[in-house]
Protein backbone atom coordinates (compact mmCIF):
# COMPACT_ATOMS: atom_id res chain seq x y z
CA UNK A 1 0.00 0.00 0.00
CA UNK A 2 1.44 3.30 -1.39
CA UNK A 3 1.92 5.59 2.05
CA UNK A 4 3.07 9.19 2.70
CA UNK A 5 4.00 10.41 5.69
CA UNK A 6 4.72 14.54 6.35
CA UNK A 7 6.39 15.84 9.70
CA UNK A 8 5.96 17.78 11.46
CA UNK A 9 2.38 17.78 11.83
CA UNK A 10 2.01 21.04 13.19
CA UNK A 11 4.23 24.12 13.26
CA UNK A 12 4.16 27.34 15.06
CA UNK A 13 6.99 30.00 14.02
CA UNK A 14 7.15 33.74 13.99
CA UNK A 15 6.77 35.83 10.67
CA UNK A 16 10.70 36.12 9.15
CA UNK A 17 11.17 32.79 10.07
CA UNK A 18 12.78 30.06 7.71
CA UNK A 19 10.71 26.73 7.88
CA UNK A 20 11.17 23.50 6.39
CA UNK A 21 8.73 20.99 6.10
CA UNK A 22 9.27 17.28 5.33
CA UNK A 23 7.65 14.41 3.20
CA UNK A 24 8.37 10.80 2.68
CA UNK A 25 7.12 8.80 0.84
CA UNK A 26 6.92 4.44 -0.35
CA UNK A 27 5.22 4.11 -3.44
CA UNK A 28 5.39 0.80 -6.05
CA UNK A 29 5.76 3.18 -9.34
CA UNK A 30 6.47 6.71 -8.15
CA UNK A 31 5.98 9.29 -11.04
CA UNK A 32 5.70 13.16 -9.58
CA UNK A 33 5.64 14.39 -5.69
CA UNK A 34 3.31 17.15 -5.55
CA UNK A 35 3.25 19.93 -3.26
CA UNK A 36 -0.05 21.89 -2.29
CA UNK A 37 -1.09 24.74 0.29
CA UNK A 38 -4.36 24.77 1.78
CA UNK A 39 -5.99 27.94 3.66
CA UNK A 40 -9.50 27.58 4.22
CA UNK A 41 -10.72 26.07 1.41
CA UNK A 42 -9.89 23.80 -1.78
CA UNK A 43 -5.73 22.82 -2.06
CA UNK A 44 -4.10 25.07 -4.38
CA UNK A 45 -0.89 23.72 -6.19
CA UNK A 46 2.39 24.95 -5.50
CA UNK A 47 5.00 22.33 -7.27
CA UNK A 48 5.15 18.73 -8.66
CA UNK A 49 8.80 16.99 -8.49
CA UNK A 50 9.60 14.41 -10.64
CA UNK A 51 13.50 14.39 -10.94
CA UNK A 52 15.92 14.26 -7.67
CA UNK A 53 17.91 17.03 -7.03
CA UNK A 54 16.41 19.64 -9.32
CA UNK A 55 14.90 22.67 -6.96
CA UNK A 56 11.62 24.19 -7.53
CA UNK A 57 11.50 27.98 -6.80
CA UNK A 58 8.65 30.09 -6.51
CA UNK A 59 8.97 33.49 -4.63
CA UNK A 60 10.06 32.45 -0.76
CA UNK A 61 9.18 28.93 -1.62
CA UNK A 62 11.27 26.27 -2.77
CA UNK A 63 11.22 22.57 -3.13
CA UNK A 64 13.63 19.49 -3.70
CA UNK A 65 12.98 15.46 -4.19
CA UNK A 66 15.36 13.19 -2.92
CA UNK A 67 14.23 9.74 -5.00
CA UNK A 68 17.03 7.55 -3.95
CA UNK A 69 15.98 8.28 -0.13
CA UNK A 70 12.60 8.89 -0.84
CA UNK A 71 11.71 12.54 0.16
CA UNK A 72 10.85 15.65 -0.23
CA UNK A 73 11.34 19.13 1.43
CA UNK A 74 9.25 22.46 1.09
CA UNK A 75 11.17 25.49 2.57
CA UNK A 76 9.64 28.66 3.22
CA UNK A 77 11.76 31.90 3.88
CA UNK A 78 11.13 34.95 5.84
CA UNK A 79 7.61 33.69 6.40
CA UNK A 80 4.36 35.92 6.49
CA UNK A 81 1.19 35.39 8.43
CA UNK A 82 -0.07 34.54 4.82
CA UNK A 83 1.83 31.37 4.82
CA UNK A 84 -0.16 30.04 7.83
CA UNK A 85 -2.24 26.99 5.99
CA UNK A 86 -2.24 23.27 6.05
CA UNK A 87 0.31 22.13 3.58
CA UNK A 88 -0.08 18.99 1.88
CA UNK A 89 2.43 16.65 -0.07
CA UNK A 90 1.04 13.66 -2.40
CA UNK A 91 2.65 11.11 -4.89
CA UNK A 92 1.52 9.96 -8.27
CA UNK A 93 2.51 6.73 -9.22
CA UNK A 94 3.03 5.81 -12.95
CA UNK A 95 0.12 5.30 -14.17
CA UNK A 96 -1.62 8.46 -13.27
CA UNK A 97 -4.80 6.75 -11.44
CA UNK A 98 -3.92 7.47 -7.93
CA UNK A 99 -2.56 9.79 -6.03
CA UNK A 100 -1.97 9.39 -1.96
CA UNK A 101 -1.92 12.25 0.42
CA UNK A 102 -0.13 12.91 3.73
CA UNK A 103 -1.82 14.31 6.54
CA UNK A 104 -0.40 17.61 5.81
CA UNK A 105 1.48 19.84 8.05
CA UNK A 106 -0.26 22.49 10.34
CA UNK A 107 1.91 25.90 9.75
CA UNK A 108 0.97 28.67 11.93
CA UNK A 109 2.75 31.91 11.68
CA UNK A 110 2.47 34.41 14.23
CA UNK A 111 3.16 38.49 14.00
CA UNK B 1 -13.18 31.23 -15.52
CA UNK B 2 -11.82 27.80 -15.37
CA UNK B 3 -13.09 25.74 -12.45
CA UNK B 4 -14.16 22.55 -11.00
CA UNK B 5 -17.52 23.50 -9.26
CA UNK B 6 -19.14 20.92 -6.86
CA UNK B 7 -22.72 21.33 -5.53
CA UNK B 8 -24.02 21.86 -2.69
CA UNK B 9 -21.42 23.42 -0.90
CA UNK B 10 -22.86 22.50 2.54
CA UNK B 11 -25.72 19.03 3.44
CA UNK B 12 -26.69 18.21 6.25
CA UNK B 13 -29.18 14.59 5.91
CA UNK B 14 -29.99 11.35 7.69
CA UNK B 15 -29.15 8.65 7.88
CA UNK B 16 -30.58 6.40 4.54
CA UNK B 17 -31.33 9.30 2.66
CA UNK B 18 -29.93 8.82 -0.90
CA UNK B 19 -27.62 11.85 -1.54
CA UNK B 20 -25.72 12.92 -4.53
CA UNK B 21 -23.14 15.81 -4.67
CA UNK B 22 -22.02 16.92 -8.19
CA UNK B 23 -19.20 18.06 -9.89
CA UNK B 24 -18.27 19.95 -12.90
CA UNK B 25 -15.45 20.98 -14.77
CA UNK B 26 -14.79 23.37 -17.79
CA UNK B 27 -11.56 22.63 -18.53
CA UNK B 28 -12.04 19.55 -20.40
CA UNK B 29 -10.32 17.57 -18.21
CA UNK B 30 -9.44 13.61 -18.86
CA UNK B 31 -9.10 12.88 -15.16
CA UNK B 32 -11.61 13.37 -12.22
CA UNK B 33 -11.32 12.18 -8.59
CA UNK B 34 -13.03 12.41 -5.44
CA UNK B 35 -11.41 12.74 -1.94
CA UNK B 36 -12.36 12.85 1.45
CA UNK B 37 -10.99 14.86 4.03
CA UNK B 38 -10.85 14.20 7.76
CA UNK B 39 -8.32 15.64 10.71
CA UNK B 40 -5.84 13.23 11.40
CA UNK B 41 -6.18 11.24 8.31
CA UNK B 42 -5.45 13.88 5.17
CA UNK B 43 -7.20 13.55 1.74
CA UNK B 44 -8.02 9.85 1.02
CA UNK B 45 -9.28 8.86 -2.34
CA UNK B 46 -13.06 7.69 -2.85
CA UNK B 47 -12.99 6.93 -6.60
CA UNK B 48 -11.56 8.29 -9.76
CA UNK B 49 -11.85 8.50 -13.37
CA UNK B 50 -9.44 8.36 -16.27
CA UNK B 51 -11.97 8.95 -18.67
CA UNK B 52 -15.16 8.88 -20.00
CA UNK B 53 -17.00 5.77 -18.36
CA UNK B 54 -13.54 4.69 -17.11
CA UNK B 55 -13.95 4.65 -13.40
CA UNK B 56 -11.87 2.96 -10.47
CA UNK B 57 -11.81 2.95 -6.54
CA UNK B 58 -9.61 5.02 -4.69
CA UNK B 59 -8.71 3.92 -1.03
CA UNK B 60 -11.92 4.29 0.38
CA UNK B 61 -14.77 3.55 -1.94
CA UNK B 62 -16.97 1.86 0.80
CA UNK B 63 -20.37 3.18 0.68
CA UNK B 64 -20.09 5.45 -2.46
CA UNK B 65 -20.78 5.16 -6.05
CA UNK B 66 -19.78 7.48 -9.19
CA UNK B 67 -20.49 7.91 -12.98
CA UNK B 68 -18.67 9.15 -15.68
CA UNK B 69 -20.96 9.61 -18.30
CA UNK B 70 -19.67 12.58 -19.56
CA UNK B 71 -16.31 14.42 -19.70
CA UNK B 72 -17.31 17.34 -17.65
CA UNK B 73 -19.67 15.98 -15.17
CA UNK B 74 -18.43 13.21 -12.04
CA UNK B 75 -20.95 12.92 -9.20
CA UNK B 76 -20.41 11.46 -5.96
CA UNK B 77 -23.20 9.28 -5.32
CA UNK B 78 -24.18 8.11 -1.56
CA UNK B 79 -27.43 5.50 -1.66
CA UNK B 80 -27.69 5.49 2.45
CA UNK B 81 -25.50 7.68 3.88
CA UNK B 82 -24.05 6.34 7.43
CA UNK B 83 -23.11 9.05 10.19
CA UNK B 84 -19.22 7.55 9.13
CA UNK B 85 -19.31 9.57 6.09
CA UNK B 86 -19.95 13.25 7.65
CA UNK B 87 -16.49 14.77 6.21
CA UNK B 88 -15.36 17.24 3.92
CA UNK B 89 -15.57 16.07 0.24
CA UNK B 90 -13.20 17.39 -2.48
CA UNK B 91 -13.78 16.57 -6.00
CA UNK B 92 -10.83 17.62 -8.12
CA UNK B 93 -9.85 17.26 -12.00
CA UNK B 94 -6.85 17.22 -14.31
CA UNK B 95 -5.26 16.36 -17.56
CA UNK B 96 -3.72 13.16 -17.52
CA UNK B 97 -0.64 12.99 -15.25
CA UNK B 98 -0.88 17.08 -14.00
CA UNK B 99 -1.91 18.67 -10.79
CA UNK B 100 -4.86 18.56 -9.77
CA UNK B 101 -7.33 21.40 -9.91
CA UNK B 102 -9.65 21.11 -6.46
CA UNK B 103 -13.54 22.33 -6.25
CA UNK B 104 -14.26 24.14 -3.33
CA UNK B 105 -15.82 21.31 -1.19
CA UNK B 106 -18.71 19.96 0.29
CA UNK B 107 -19.36 19.91 4.31
CA UNK B 108 -21.72 17.04 4.66
CA UNK B 109 -22.62 15.95 7.79
CA UNK B 110 -25.08 12.86 8.43
CA UNK B 111 -27.06 12.34 11.55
Amino acid sequence: EDKVVQSPLSLVVHEGDTVTLNCSYEVTNFRSLLWYKQEKKAPTFLFMLTSSGIEKKSGRLSSILDKKELFSILNITATQTGDSAIYLCAVRETSGSRLTFGEGTQLTVNP
Amino acid sequence: EAQVTQNPRYLITVTGKKLTVTCSQNMNHEYMSWYRQDPGLGLRQIYYSMNVEVTDKGDVPEGYKVSRKEKRNFPLILESPSPNQTSLYFCASSPTNSPLHFGNGTRLTVT
